[in-house]
């Protein structure tokens, strides 16, 4: 099957600084990524749906100069947390949707997720 | 806006008994798509089974299957010869049939499945 990479799989970093969050498909390409945030025990929250050489859209309450999010090829997205606070520690997640004849096949492939601690 | 909702928080099964995890979903469309992911401790969240609502025939994967009510909006989930690895976080997703690639999964809040041995 599909493989969505995430990289690093767990990073702590110093309140105010930057942390990038790379996610990879690694055997598709895919023209649809999605960022999520999950806090422990709960569900996942969409941030941000980012198509491959065009803007992210984001949800509502996600500070897009904050997370900012760069669909660079239709292999790689990255979100970078700016300025990172206590508050930003989180489970985040990417997803990879490879399209795949039209909107009936479209499957989707998540990553590892990659645990964010912010001291 | 669709919903999902996933009125069981927590549920709990003896190894080799059936559970049945329940969703229910809101929608006005005719044509979406039904998912259950397992979200195990590792966190990787894992395609357990998909419905096609056009589809009357339930679908069923192994030990997995489901009972997909459309007229109900209901969606559950029916795992048999339970096995300590089903031990997971289970979220029941919907998502709209049109609108490409950029269409939103909407989840469910998730239930925790324990596994008695």
């Amino acid at each position: 099957g599909a493989v969505v990479s995430q990289h690093p799989s767990w990073v702590i970093c110093k309140s105010g600084t930057s942390v990038k969050i790379e996610c990879r498909s690694l055997d598709f390409q895919a023209t649809t990524m999605f960022w999520y945030r999950q806090f422990p025990k709960q569900s996942l929250m969409l941030m941000a749906t980012s198509n491959e050489g065009s803007k992210a859209t984001y949800e509502q309450g996600v500070e897009k100069d904050k997370f900012l999010i760069n669909h660079a090829s239709l292999t790689l997205s990255t979100l970078t947390v700016t300025s990172a606070h206590p508050e930003d520690s989180s489970f985040y997640i990417c997803s990879a949707r490879a399209l795949l004849g039209g909107s009936g096949g479209n499957e989707q492939f998540f990553g590892p997720g990659t645990r964010l601690t912010v001291l | 806006a669709q919903t999902v909702t996933q009125s069981q928080p927590e549920m709990s099964v003896q190894e080799a008994e059936t559970v049945t995890l329940s969703c229910t979903y809101d929608t006005s469309e005719s044509d979406y798509y039904l998912f259950w992911y397992k979200q195990p401790p590792s966190r990787q969240m894992i395609l357990v089974i998909r419905q096609e609502a056009y589809k009357q025939q339930n679908a069923t994967e192994n030990r997995f299957s489901v009972n997909f009510q459309k007229a109900a909006k209901s969606f559950s989930l029916k795992i048999s010869d339970s096995q300590l690895g089903d031990a997971a976080m289970y979220f029941c997703a919907y998502r709209s049939f049109y609108g490409g690639a950029t269409n939103k999964l909407i989840f469910g809040t998730g239930t925790l499945l324990a596994v008695q041995p």
